[in-house]
C-alpha cells in the first residue's frame, strides 16, 4: 500500500478563511516532504517543501508543519483564494524517489 | 526552475496498439522520471530515467509495457505498448533540477484514452 496519504478527499473553504489539509505518512526515513498543488488538466506543480529535521516552514501565504511523533504533515493556506481551488497532494522523498499521496481536492466558495 | 514539453497532449488509441510520448526539457537535467495518474487518482511513479543507462522500473511496471529512452539531457520517451482500456491514464513526465531535494517540475502531462 502507499505510505503516505491524505485524512480528507475533499475540503471546501469560503473564500478569505483559512484552509488546513492534513496528510498522514509512515516512512520515517524520509528526507523531505512536499506538498504539489495540481490545477485541472495540468501537471502538479511544487508549492513548498519541509526537511525532515525541521517541524515547520513557512512561505507566502502557506505553512507546512511536520509532527514526526505521529507522522503527520498538514499544510495550511491562509486568507483561502479563488485560485487556490485545486488537487493538493503530500509526497514523501525517499531513496531519490517521490511518492505521492492520495490528494486533497480544495474547493472555494466566494 | 525548468520547462518540459510533452507529446501529444492527448491522444485516443486503439486496443492493441502502441504510442510514444515525447518529454522535451529546456535544460540540462540528469534526473527524469515518468508518473501515471489514473482518472481520479494520485499520481504512480513509473521509472527513473537517467541518461547513458537503462531506466530503473518501480514494482508492478516493466520494459516490456513501458519501454523509455533517454538518449540526451534533455530528452526523454515513454512508449505505452501492447494498449488496453486499464491503460487509459494521464503520463506525466519530470526533471529534478536540484539534486536530492524532491522538488520536481512536471510536463501538462499526456491523456491517453485506450478504446
Amino acid at each position: 500500500g502507499e505510505s503516505v496519504g491524505l485524512h480528507l478527499p475533499t475540503l471546501s473553504v469560503q473564500e478569505g478563511d483559512n484552509s488546513i489539509i492534513n496528510c498522514a505518512y509512515s516512512n520515517s526515513a524520509s528526507d523531505y516532504f512536499i506538498w504539489y498543488k495540481q490545477e485541472s488538466g495540468k501537471g502538479p506543480q511544487f508549492i513548498i517543501d519541509i526537511r525532515s529535521n525541521m517541524d515547520k516552514r513557512q512561505g507566502q501565504r502557506v505553512t507546512v508543519l511536520l509532527n514526526k511523533t505521529v507522522k503527520h504533515l498538514s499544510l495550511q493556506i491562509a486568507a483561502t483564494q479563488p485560485g487556490d481551488s485545486a488537487v493538493y497532494f503530500c509526497a514523501e522523498y525517499w531513496d531519490y524517489k517521490l511518492s505521492f499521496g492520495a490528494g486533497t481536492t480544495v474547493t472555494v466558495r466566494a | 526552475s525548468a520547462v518540459i514539453s510533452q507529446k501529444p497532449s492527448r491522444d485516443i488509441c486503439q486496443r492493441g496498439t502502441s504510442l510514444t510520448i515525447q518529454c522535451q526539457v529546456d535544460s540540462q537535467v540528469t534526473m527524469m522520471f515518468w508518473y501515471r495518474q489514473q482518472p481520479g487518482q494520485s499520481l504512480t511513479l513509473i521509472a527513473t530515467a537517467n541518461q547513458g543507462s537503462e531506466a530503473t522500473y518501480e514494482s508492478g511496471f516493466v520494459i516490456d509495457k513501458f519501454p523509455i529512452s533517454r538518449p540526451n539531457l534533455t530528452f526523454s520517451t515513454l512508449t505505452v505498448s501492447n494498449m488496453s482500456p486499464e491503460d487509459s491514464s494521464i503520463y506525466l513526465c519530470s526533471v529534478e533540477t536540484q539534486r536530492n531535494t524532491g522538488e520536481l517540475f512536471f510536463g501538462e502531462g499526456s491523456r491517453l484514452t485506450v478504446l
